[in-house]
């Protein structure tokens, strides 16, 4: 049984400061990792992917992937109001990215002005 | 990115009956899913729609449930049949471009 476990929250933030959210997975045969964010009422969007451990950085985005500890997080820099959402960890258990994604049950991130 | 249409955007439907979702990409994948996200839960996928062959149901999805259709690489077609209003839900799908996927505006259905 595949599983991707977040905190479900809410994480309240203060505006401009570093947003930390988390996320560990049970397949250790994991091969690519995804971080999307949804608004009420829409639907997911990519925020970015990472296969490798370590960090990868986009914009005011890091992923860090740690395959050892089954742990994959995202930081959010400078965080704004318009931040406020769920993050959506999922992952991809098939190389080439031929299955679909296991998602957590998302985290909901508040940035307070 | 993708540009990824569904029709109906929403709908109200009386439980016994069925309703086929259209999805339309703009560009030629092999790899589409469908997925489905209940109230205030997360995605849970429903099954693969590969082009010219059967698609592939998860764990706790039956094709007579939720039939799919493929007849090209840029179209596909999820029925929710025999509505209970259980299956009231929003519907994703989504297509695979390289490693990442993108999805579809959903399909909010409800079942009285």
């Amino acid at each position: 049984q595949k599983e991707v476990e977040q905190n479900s929250g809410p994480l309240s933030v203060p505006e401009g400061a570093i947003a930390s959210l988390n996320c560990t997975y049970s397949d250790r045969g994991s091969q690519s990792f995804f971080w999307y964010r949804q608004y009420s009422g829409k639907s997911p969007e990519l925020i970015m992917f990472i296969y490798s451990n370590g960090d990868k950085e986009d914009g005011r985005f890091t992923a860090q992937l740690n395959k050892a500890s089954q742990y994959v997080s995202l930081l959010i820099r400078d965080s704004q109001p318009s931040d406020s959402a769920t993050y959506l960890c999922a992952v991809n258990t098939r190389e080439g990215g031929a299955d679909g994604l296991t998602f957590g049950k998302g985290t909901h991130l508040i940035i307070q002005p | 990115s993708a540009v990824i249409s569904q029709k109906p955007s929403r709908d109200i439907c009386q439980r016994g009956t069925s309703l086929t979702i259209q999805c339309q990409v703009d560009s030629q994948v092999t790899m589409m899913f469908w997925y489905r996200q209940q109230p205030g839960q997360s995605l849970t996928l429903i099954a693969t729609a590969n082009q010219g062959s059967e698609a592939t149901y998860e764990s706790g999805f039956v094709i007579d449930k939720f039939p799919i259709s493929r007849p090209n690489l840029t179209f596909s077609t999820l029925t929710v049949s025999n509505m209970s209003p259980e299956d009231s839900s929003i519907y994703l799908c989504s297509e695979r471009l390289g490693e990442t996927q993108y999805f579809g505006p959903g399909t909010r259905l409800l079942v009285l």
